[in-house]
């Protein structure tokens, strides 16, 4: 069965630092792997995603994420944080053989102070 | 840009209580899945839709739950009998292709008391 970790439950930066939101996933055949933020009481937002090709995506708002099959890790990464990217973000992985459905990490809670 | 709907945003609840959660799917996604999420922590999947029948279901979705598609566009959840362990956030989410990303609604939260 597929899965993701969330290493961390809460990651710190300040504004105008670069920010780095790590997961490993566990896939039996090639992952589909994606990243969601969400913001307090709201839905998930999908960020980015890879499927195939270039192991760096790019995705919205400035972020982007590298898949690294050999360390089975797809970090999310922004080179400048913001106030406003503070939210919780998760990771999450869709084998390719079930219907669709994702299974998310925990989730990390990301601080960005002014 | 088209987005997933759900109705209604908060329903409170007594605990025995049958519990009808909408979501109206973006119109040309054929995909539709349940998901939940207990008080900001880990979104836990519920249940897929596609064609008309459930395709795939998770340990959570017992006999007490059920999903419909009554018409060409609502998607509905149903808990018969409500529990205080369902009180959480009900997101509806759908795609369209088989690569495609899931685009989530706002969700509904649920309290049971």
């Amino acid at each position: 069965a597929q899965s993701v970790a969330q290493p961390e439950d809460q990651v710190n930066v300040a504004e105008g630092n670069p920010l780095t939101v790590k997961c490993t996933y566990s896939v039996s055949g090639n992952p589909y792997l994606f990243w969601y933020v969400q913001y307090p009481n709201r839905g998930l937002q999908f960020l980015l995603k890879y499927i195939t090709g270039d192991n760096l995506v790019k995705g919205s708002y400035g972020f982007e994420a590298e898949f690294n099959k050999s360390q089975t890790s797809f970090h999310l990464k922004k080179p400048s944080a913001l106030v406003s990217d503070s939210a919780l973000y998760f990771c999450a992985v869709r084998d390719t053989d079930s219907w669709g459905k994702l299974q998310f990490g925990a989730g990390t809670q990301v601080v960005v102070t002014p | 840009e088209p987005e997933v709907t759900q109705t209604p945003s908060h329903q409170v609840t007594q605990m025995g209580q049958e519990v009808i959660l909408r979501c109206v799917p973006i119109s040309n996604h054929l995909y539709f899945y349940w998901y939940r999420q207990i008080l900001g922590q880990k979104v836990e999947f519920l249940v897929s839709f596609y064609n008309n029948e459930i395709s795939e279901k998770s340990e959570i979705f017992d006999d007490q739950f059920s999903v419909e598609r009554p018409d060409g566009s609502n998607f509905t959840l149903k808990i018969r009998s409500t529990k205080l362990e369902d009180s959480a956030m009900y997101f509806c989410a759908s795609r369209s292709g088989a690569a495609g990303e899931l685009f989530f609604g706002e969700g509904s939260r649920l309290t049971v008391l």
